[in-house]
């Protein structure tokens, strides 16, 4: 499975975007990109996939860069319910064993 | 959306003695659930795959006589931690894919169990 970086702590206020950068220099070519988002004492929660280029779905943004060496989590318009750890993965279609790195705890603040 | 389930969501025992945490898929199969374990301010870390009708795979470090899994139908998977002692505190979640999920590589997690031993 590719490793990947993220920052460990990103604060943010309510109303502001907050992006979030992975950066995964060795992703394979059949590998995608994967975001959950893990609130204290519950299970993560997909958030959004993509392979390249970008997707958006109700709750975020996901920019790929061609290389694919990177991706960005974008959160439009966040709010004090957004305050939790966001992991970034990548990993194969059909390779369901995830491999969670330290994750970025994102706080928001009024 | 699809649901899994843990019971219990939390679970106080003495050290010595066996716990067991179920994960049911309330409205899918799964052949395949996986389980986590969480210590606090940390990320999760992949104990096993459970496997419906087969043996569980444990991953490196993991001690299969400890931590006893059976996948006995395609809705549910048990983790017994077997003659738990306080080290074993943590919170597991499992997990299960779905084949027919909105996108590829999608897994629902289970909201947790918190375990603690005295």
């Amino acid at each position: 499975l590719a490793k990947t970086t993220q920052p460990i702590s990103m604060d943010s206020y309510e109303g502001q975007e907050v992006n979030i950068t992975c950066s995964h220099n060795n992703i394979a070519t059949n590998d995608y990109i994967t975001w959950y988002q893990q609130f204290p004492s519950q299970g993560p929660r997909f958030i959004i996939q993509g392979y390249k280029t970008k997707v958006t779905n109700e709750v975020a943004s996901l920019f790929i860069p061609a290389d694919r060496k990177s991706s960005t989590l974008s959160l439009p318009r966040v709010s004090l319910s957004d305050t939790a750890v966001y992991y970034c993965l990548v990993g194969a279609f059909n390779d369901y064993k995830l491999s969670f790195g330290a994750g970025t705890t994102v706080t928001v603040r009024a | 959306g699809a649901v899994v389930s843990q019971h219990p969501s939390w679970v106080i025992c003495k050290s010595g003695t066996s716990v067991k945490i179920e994960c049911r898929s309330l409205d899918f199969q799964a052949t395949t659930m996986f389980w986590y374990r969480q210590f606090p301010k940390q990320s999760l870390m992949l104990m096993a795959t459970s496997n419906e009708g087969s043996k569980a795979t444990y991953e490196q470090g993991v001690e299969k006589d400890k931590f006893l899994i059976n996948h006995a139908s395609l809705t549910l998977s048990t983790l017994t931690v077997t003659s738990a002692h306080p080290e074993d505190s943590s919170f597991y979640i499992c997990s299960a894919p779905m084949a027919s999920g909105r996108v590829p590589y999608e897994q629902y997690f289970g909201p947790g169990t918190r375990l603690t031993v005295t």
